[in-house]
């Protein structure tokens, strides 16, 4: 299957400061970029959807200015939650899809946690 | 738009009995199906699919059924075993690489030893 990497795996951060996640997939060029957030015991919200070389589409409720999308290349995506506040605490996905949209794949996951 | 409907929420069974999980999808549109597993703290793994083509796809103790008139899909775990316990996910969508998958709420497995 496709190999994803995310990074980091986990991240504390103070209040009102920016935190990058990166997402790559190494072994396919992933066209379209799913972000997710999963809070505890619950699924996954889809939060934005990209394309490689244009912006990203955000879900309804889901602040663009605030979780910043670059979807630059065919194998890397990334996401920055900037001013961050305890309630942005949460597991961010990754999830890349190629030409074939077959067994999504998913990255490792990014817990954040914002104190 | 596509919207999912999985039960129950929790399952609770000894282990070797068998587990069965519900979805139901509304867009007649989704032909692809696959389920997950999550264990805490980790990634979403796929764990089995199926397409609309085929009713029905076993790998080993897990088998996935698919009924395009009702609109509804199930996996099906035998002989459970207490490292079955996770969350499992149903999901549904169009194939195609910018088709959105439309997840279920999770069901989550405890498998008693």
């Amino acid at each position: 299957g496709a190999v994803v990497s995310q990074h980091p795996s986990w991240v504390i951060c103070k209040s009102g400061t920016s935190v990058k996640i990166e997402c790559r997939s190494l072994d396919f060029q992933a066209t379209t970029m799913f972000w997710y957030r999963q809070f505890p015991k619950q699924s996954l919200m889809l939060m934005a959807t990209s394309n490689e070389g244009s912006k990203a589409t955000y879900e309804q409720g889901v602040e663009k200015d605030k979780f910043l999308i670059n979807h630059a290349s065919l194998t890397l995506s990334t996401l920055t939650v900037t001013s961050a506040h305890p309630e942005d605490s949460s597991f961010y996905i990754c999830s890349p899809s190629g030409p074939t949209g077959y067994g999504y794949t998913f990255g490792s996951g990014t817990r954040l946690t914002v104190v | 738009g596509e919207n999912v409907e999985q039960h129950p929420s929790t399952l609770s069974v000894q282990e070797g009995d068998s587990a069965v999980i519900k979805c139901t999808y509304s867009d007649s549109a989704s032909n692809y199906f696959p389920w997950y597993k999550q264990e805490l703290g980790k990634r979403p793994q796929l764990i089995i699919d199926i397409r609309s083509n085929v009713g029905e796809k076993k790998d080993q103790r897990i088998a996935v059924t698919l009924n395009k008139t009702a609109k509804h899909f199930s996996l099906h775990i035998t002989e459970t075993q207490p490292e079955d316990s996770a969350v499992y996910f149903c999901a549904a969508s169009q194939s195609g690489g910018s088709y959105i998958p439309t997840f279920g709420r999770g069901t989550s497995l405890i498998v008693h030893p």
